[in-house]
């Protein structure tokens, strides 16, 4: 069975700065995905960035990066210079190639931007 | 392109009502998905699909039944609501693959069960 796990219930940031949320998995496949997405008061679900457990980089999507820690299974987001739009809901998610490619989800960090 | 459209938006049951919530994607995505969020919570997995077909439980399967007569469609229905059903339900779809696809999401539908 696979499992995420997101430590931070909430979170504060002030503008312009870095942050880290943080994310372990636990799988004993060799195959795998890790996914973050946002969810801002609106609700939906946007998609941020993605790492293949066979990734020798860490991903990087403007200002998110990834540091991909497979030794101990951790996936941390970091989003650089915030802004009050990042304010949202980020969750974790991981995805196993076998079982129709799902996802399983951790439970979130909500992350508040002060200005 | 629309992408994942969810109807309807809203809706407010009664305990031993049914209903039917219709998922449609126009990305000819082969993997289907239901999930359902509870407050403060992540997503949980309902039911999946992997092709016009098929179907297939996730997590929390019970008292949902799904059917995907098209590729395009995904239904997910509840028989007999019950007040535990209450939740925001996610559709979501991508295409199978070894690579960063992501899933795509639809916008949600609130449903409320009195």
């Amino acid at each position: 069975a696979q499992k995420i796990t997101q430590t931070q219930p909430g979170m504060f940031v002030q503008e312009k700065e870095a942050v880290t949320l943080d994310c372990t998995y636990d799988t004993s496949d060799q195959s795998y995905g890790l996914f973050w997405y946002k969810q801002p008061s609106s609700g939906e679900m946007i998609f941020l960035i993605y790492q293949g457990s066979y990734d020798e980089q860490n991903a990087t999507e403007g200002r998110y990066s990834l540091n991909f820690q497979k030794a101990r299974k951790s996936a941390n987001l970091v989003i650089s210079a915030s802004q009050l739009g990042d304010s949202a809901m980020y969750f974790c998610a991981m995805r196993v190639l076998t079982s129709g490619s799902r996802l399983t989800f951790g439970e979130g960090t909500q992350l508040t931007v002060n200005p | 392109n629309a992408g994942v459209t969810q109807t309807p938006k809203f809706r407010v049951l009664k305990t031993g009502q049914s209903m039917t919530l219709l998922c449609a994607q126009d990305m000819n995505h082969e993997y289907m998905y239901w999930y359902r969020q509870d407050p403060g919570m992540g997503l949980r997995l309902i039911h999946y699909s992997v092709g016009e077909g098929t179907t297939a439980k996730g997590e929390v399967p019970d008292g949902y039944n799904v059917s995907r007569l098209k590729k395009q469609n995904f239904l997910l229905g509840l028989e007999s609501a019950a007040p535990s059903q209450t939740s925001v339900y996610f559709c979501a779809s991508s295409s199978p693959g070894t690579g960063g696809n992501e899933q795509y999401f639809g916008p949600g539908t609130r449903l409320t069960v009195t």
